[in-house]
């Protein structure tokens, strides 16, 4: 199956800070979504990316979706304390047997403030 | 984005003991899935949730441990059967809706802790 490696790992950054974080795979995607998931919740859809080179910008969030359709990346901007939390990537398979069942999820990047 | 409720939201259940969880959405859906996270890991996808059939379910996941129903386009449950310790996760629906072109959001999650 699909391998898909997100980074960084972590993230230890200062309030006021610009974040980036990105996703790669082993093979190409025809969707990119980022979430973000907060202690005990679901995690939430921030950005969907639905083409190639396609930017999309949501508050101080921005995602793009690779040329290559094989990688993405978030980046967040002047990061305040509640950006803080775990981010993750997932892609969707072109050749899944249609709808969402082809959704492979990165392993996620934990986002960390100090104060 | 459809708005999708679980229950319970958390349980502590016994070894040797089954746990049905219930997901509703507020909308009708096209999919439904159930996922596993467990302790600080990514999201696996356990099935597709069929309506009015069985399940399609992920390499590593079979009927009898995770039986599962869809009677209709707002409702799943999912049963976690002969539960272990290994068992225990966040146990997550999700769902592809009808009005968002490929967006999938999730529930809140049901955390499941067996002892």
């Amino acid at each position: 199956g699909q391998q898909l490696n997100q980074s960084p790992q972590s993230m230890f950054i200062q309030e006021g800070e610009d974040v980036s974080m990105n996703c790669t795979s082993s093979s190409i995607f025809n969707t990119w979504l980022w979430y973000k998931q907060d202690p005990g919740e679901g995690p939430v859809l921030l950005i969907a990316l639905y083409k190639a080179g396609e930017l999309t910008s949501n508050g101080r969030l921005t995602a793009q979706f690779g040329i290559t359709r094989k990688d993405s990346f978030l980046n967040i901007s002047a990061s305040i304390p509640s950006d803080v939390g775990i981010y993750f990537c997932a892609g969707r398979d072109p050749h899944s047997g249609g709808g969402a069942d082809g959704l492979t999820f990165g392993k996620g990047t934990h986002l960390i403030i100090q104060p | 984005s459809a708005v999708i409720s679980q229950k319970p939201s958390r349980d502590i259940c016994q070894r040797g003991t089954s746990l049905t969880i219930q997901c509703q959405v507020d909308s009708q859906v096209t999919m439904m899935f159930w996922y596993r996270q467990q302790p600080g890991q990514s999201l696996t996808l356990i099935a597709t949730a069929n309506q009015g059939s069985e399940a399609t379910y992920e390499s590593g996941f079979v009927i009898d441990k995770f039986p599962i129903s869809r009677p209709n386009l707002t409702f799943s449950t999912l049963t976690v059967s002969n539960m272990s310790p290994e068992d225990s996760s966040i146990y997550l629906c999700s769902v592809v809706s009808s009005n968002s072109y490929n967006e999938q959001f999730f529930g809140p999650g049901t955390r499941l802790t067996v002892l």
